[in-house]
């Protein structure tokens, strides 16, 4: 399975959009890219999905590159709480023992 | 629903005793995961069920690590004995690829922070 590339952290102020990238270069065309974050002490929580086309959903939105090597996770309006570590994991449909979550980027929205 | 519940959500154990953590799914998923969550390896998977069987083990650590999945609505992850280098947050997660999440979506529970002296 495709490994991701993240920054360790970004900053964003509160009621902006935070937009976090991802690379994946070596993703193959069967794998989807994913997007869990955790919030601190909890368990990761998923945020949305894609194959090819951008996706939006009521968290965030998701976009991909043509050539599928990259991919940027949008929040449009940054709150507090979204403050957290957001993973990248690129894995195909139904390898559940590839799922790597890797590093992450936390994200630090403040006031 | 409640989501996954898990069981204790701390324990504080000494080296060489037996430790089990526990796990209930969220009803009607057949996929059950554990994670095991290190400042040193990041978010780890171990073992995954599926419809109680399980399905690829190769994360357990070694030998002294053993979990079981007697019903569908219940896991357990044991450590015997439990050394320091045990210490983690230990995650169970569910999901439903057939039902209405084809996508494989994982729902996570709030962890079991082990601690072993």
């Amino acid at each position: 399975d495709a490994k991701t590339t993240q920054p360790t952290s970004m900053d964003c102020a509160e009621g902006r959009a935070a937009n976090l990238p991802c690379n994946h270069s070596t993703i193959s065309g069967n794998e989807y890219v994913y997007w869990y974050r955790q919030i601190h002490s909890q368990g990761p929580q998923y945020i949305i999905h894609g194959l090819k086309n951008n996706e939006t959903n009521e968290m965030a939105s998701l976009i991909i590159t043509e050539d599928r090597k990259s991919s940027t996770l949008i929040l449009p309006h940054a709150t507090l709480r979204d403050t957290a570590v957001y993973y990248c994991i690129v894995r195909a449909l139904y390898n559940f023992n590839k799922f790597y979550f890797g590093s992450g980027t936390k994200l630090n929205v403040k006031p | 629903d409640a989501g996954v519940i898990q069981s204790p959500r701390h324990e504080v154990t000494e080296m060489g005793q037996e430790v089990t953590l526990r796990c209930k799914p969220i009803s009607g998923h057949d996929y059950l995961f554990w994670y095991r969550q290190t400042m040193m390896r990041g978010l780890e998977l171990l073992i995954y069920f599926n419809n109680n069987v399980p399905i690829d083990d190769s994360g357990m650590p070694e030998d002294r690590f053993s979990a079981k999945m007697p019903n569908a609505s219940f896991s357990t992850l044991k450590i015997q004995p439990s050394e320091p280098r045990d210490s983690a947050v230990y995650f169970c997660a569910s999901s439903s690829p057939s039902g209405e999440n084809p996508y494989n979506e994982q729902f996570f529970g709030p962890g079991t922070r082990l601690t072993v002296l």
